[in-house]
């Protein structure tokens, strides 16, 4: 079964400082997608990334990086020069068919409360 | 990109009563809608997944006679609390398939709290 593990429960930093949050995965498939989403305190899943598991190549969009390792099962993302209103818990997650016929589902990590204070 | 509407964003709702809530596709239609339930710093827990003129499939341990959830058409599915209880009291997102890049489309979340 699929897992998605992102052990930091809650990180706090100041403003300008570069923040890495780490996400690993289980996956028993070789075709799999990847996703970062942000979750601000009013609730809605905002879209950061979608990664194919096929294509390893790091990925930078303005201050967002992201690092997939396959060997490791992980992809990380970073924050350079963060902003407080980075602030947010941040999503990983793991999409793979569930079964012959179904619908890719979502598995979502337990999520990171970064706070960047001012 | 895609949107899915969903309504209410908030609820409030007496002990024992039902409460509606409804996901639209605009612009696309959804064979297939996801649900989850967040409770309170806590990860999203994908409850069912609806599918267009079929029944839905629920994950183990949610009680279907409680959730009832309908997808009578492409670009609607509703969940529907039954006999909701202060238990009930979460964040609900609601998803779909988006037909572009990003995999997925999620709704704005209900937040249902039963007193």
């Amino acid at each position: 079964a699929q897992k998605v593990t992102q052990a930091q429960t809650e990180i706090s930093v100041v403003e300008k400082e570069d923040v890495t949050l780490d996400c690993v995965y289980e996956t028993r498939d070789t075709t799999y997608y990847l996703f970062w989403y942000k979750q601000p305190p009013s609730g809605e899943l905002v879209f950061l990334i979608r990664r194919n598991s096929f294509d390893e190549q790091n990925e930078i969009s303005g201050r967002y990086s992201w690092n997939f390792q396959k060997s490791t099962s992980s992809f990380n993302f970073t924050i350079t020069a963060s902003q407080v209103v980075d602030s947010a818990v941040y999503f990983c997650a793991l999409s793979e068919p569930r079964k012959a016929g179904s619908a890719r589902q979502l598995t979502f990590g337990s999520g990171t409360q970064l706070t960047v204070l001012p | 990109g895609a949107v899915v509407s969903q309504h209410p964003s908030r609820v409030i709702c007496k002990s024992g009563t039902s409460v509606k809530i409804e996901c639209r596709s605009l612009d696309f239609q959804a064979t297939t809608m996801f649900w989850y339930r967040q409770f309170p710093k806590q990860s999203l827990m994908l409850m069912a997944t609806s599918n267009e003129g079929s029944k839905a499939t629920y994950e183990q341990g949610v009680e279907k006679d409680k959730f009832l959830i309908n997808h009578a058409s492409l670009t609607l599915s509703t969940l529907t609390v039954t006999s909701a209880h202060p238990e009930d009291s979460s964040f609900y997102i609601c998803s779909a398939r988006d037909p572009g890049n990003r995999g997925y489309t999620f709704g704005s979340g209900t937040r249902l709290t039963v007193v």
